[in-house]
């Protein structure tokens, strides 16, 4: 059972232009929600998070957004630069259970210069 | 600051052997730690969360007997994984809760950089 889905496997991006990563969940206990950005044979590196008590923080070029209504979150980068291209992994959690991170499947973004 | 390490970053070893994967925060204390598995194009699989001082407590399907934890000081936690097999070969991330961050509601988990490991 999937709770956290990340259901564009790839994403292609023209330098300068908007990148938007998707993803959608199915508990609506989770209170909390973070994006991780990886480079292969690297660990994820923490880049943004969001509580459930919010829709929007924004940090720099990285603004996340969540639909508690949909259940669906997104993580929006402009300008998307070509140092930007990587595997982006969005995962949720909930506070009372000592902070399981439950991963989707991840969005490989490309950014062509 | 919140650095991770973790130690081999790339080991192999033979069918029966076992290994161990350390994962230390390097400035800051962690009572809980958390170790992941990633398969090629796939997501990060929680294994177990590592509680300082107390018993892992491993996700459903999760071999305690296979994959050894240790959580034996506020910095540091093994992972051992005993008779590997090649089926055990995979990519073992440890990530680190700051203990400090956490109280102020910080839900941030640093990860380390990963631990390749090959059974022939």
């Amino acid at each position: 059972d999937q709770q956290v889905k990340q259901n564009s496997p790839s994403l292609s991006v023209q330098e300068g232009r908007i990148s938007i990563l998707n993803c959608d969940y199915t508990n609506s206990m989770f209170d909390y929600f973070l994006w991780y950005k990886k480079y292969p044979a690297e660990g994820p590196t923490f880049l943004i998070s969001i509580s459930s008590i919010k829709d929007k923080n924004e940090d720099g070029r990285f603004t996340v957004f969540l639909n508690k209504s949909a259940k669906h979150l997104s993580l929006h980068i402009v300008p998307s630069q070509p140092g930007d291209s990587a595997v982006y992994f969005c995962a949720a959690t909930f506070y009372n259970q000592g902070g399981k991170l439950i991963f989707g499947q991840g969005t490989e973004l490309s950014v062509k210069p | 600051g919140a650095v991770v390490s973790q130690h081999p970053s790339r080991v192999i070893c033979k069918s029966g052997t076992s290994v161990k994967i350390e994962c230390r925060s390097l400035d800051f204390q962690a009572t809980t730690m958390f170790w992941y598995r990633q398969f090629p194009k796939q997501s990060l699989m929680l294994m177990a969360t590592s509680n300082e001082g107390s018993k892992a407590t491993y996700e459903q399907g999760v071999e305690k007997d296979k994959f050894l934890i240790n959580h034996a000081s506020l910095t540091l936690s093994t992972l051992t994984v005993t008779s590997a097999h090649p089926e055990d070969s995979s990519f073992y991330i440890c990530s680190a809760r700051d203990q400090r961050g956490w109280r102020q509601g910080d839900h941030e988990q640093y990860f380390g950089p990963g631990t390749r490991l090959t059974v022939t």
